[in-house]
C-alpha cells in the first residue's frame, strides 16, 4: 500500500532560518504530490503541487519543493521563515483511486 | 465560490446520542472525501465519493459510522451511536476529477462527553 513518511514530528526555528520539512512516498510509479498547510484552528490549505515537468516547484509564501523521484522524497523548503508560518505541515500523494494519502504531519514552531 | 461548506462548525453532544455531521462541496466537483483529525492518530480518510458513490469505506471505524451523498451538493457523516472517542475535527474536502488537490472545508468540531 502506497504511504508517506514525514520523519519530523516538531520542528523549532527561530525567524530567518531557513527550513527544510522531508518527505518520503512509498509509491513508485507516476506520482502527484502535494503539501498542505494547517494554521493554528484552520482547515487545510494547499500549498503546492506537483505533477511532472519541473521538479523544483515554487508554492505560495515562498515556499517550495523539489521532487527526487530516486529518493521518493519531495522535501519542502523555505529559506527564511517568519513567526507566521508556524502551522502544522502535511505531505500527501494521491493514491490510485484518487483520493490523498497524507503523512502524520510535521508541526512547525517558529520563534520571533 | 464559497468553497466546502460544513455544518455545524462545532457540536457538543452526550455519549450514545446520534450526530450528524454536513457537508457541502465546491460546485462541479465531482470526487468527496471525509476526514478525521485527532491529536494521536492524525489526518485520517475515512470515506470517499465520486460522483456520489461511495468508492472506499475502509477507513471508517466501524458500524456506528455511516455516510451518505444523496446528490452531487450534499453529503452526511453519521454516528450512531456516538462515544467519546469519536471526539475529533471531522473534515469535509472535495476535488474535480480526483487528480487536482483536494479543497478542504473548515471542519466540524465534535466534542462527545
Amino acid at each position: 500500500a502506497q504511504s508517506v513518511s514525514q520523519h519530523n514530528h516538531h520542528v523549532i526555528l527561530s525567524e530567518a532560518a531557513s527550513l527544510e520539512l522531508g518527505c518520503n512516498y512509498s509509491y513508485g510509479g507516476t506520482v502527484n504530490l502535494f503539501w498542505y498547510v494547517q494554521y493554528p484552528g484552520q482547515h487545510l490549505q494547499l500549498l503546492l503541487k506537483y505533477f511532472s515537468g519541473d521538479p523544483l516547484v515554487k508554492g505560495i509564501k515562498g515556499f517550495e519543493a523539489e521532487f527526487i523521484k530516486s529518493k521518493f522524497s519531495f522535501n519542502l523548503r523555505k529559506p527564511s521563515v517568519q513567526w507566521s508560518d508556524t502551522a502544522e505541515y502535511f505531505c500527501a500523494v494521491r493514491g490510485s483511486q484518487g483520493n490523498l494519502i497524507f503523512g502524520k504531519g510535521t508541526k512547525l514552531s517558529v520563534k520571533p | 465560490d464559497a468553497g466546502v461548506i460544513q455544518s455545524p462548525r462545532h457540536e457538543v453532544t452526550e455519549m450514545g446520542q446520534e450526530v450528524t455531521l454536513r457537508c457541502k462541496p465546491i460546485s462541479g466537483h465531482d470526487y468527496l472525501f471525509w476526514y478525521r483529525q485527532t491529536m494521536m492518530r492524525g489526518l485520517e480518510l475515512l470515506i470517499y465519493f465520486n460522483n456520489n458513490v461511495p468508492i472506499d469505506d475502509s477507513g471508517m471505524p466501524e458500524d456506528r459510522f455511516s455516510a451518505k451523498m444523496p446528490n452531487a451538493s450534499f453529503s452526511t457523516l453519521k454516528i450512531q451511536p456516538s462515544e467519546p472517542r469519536d471526539s475529533a475535527v471531522y473534515f469535509c474536502a472535495s476535488s474535480l476529477a480526483g487528480y487536482n488537490e483536494q479543497f478542504f472545508g473548515p471542519g466540524t468540531r465534535l466534542t462527545v462527553l
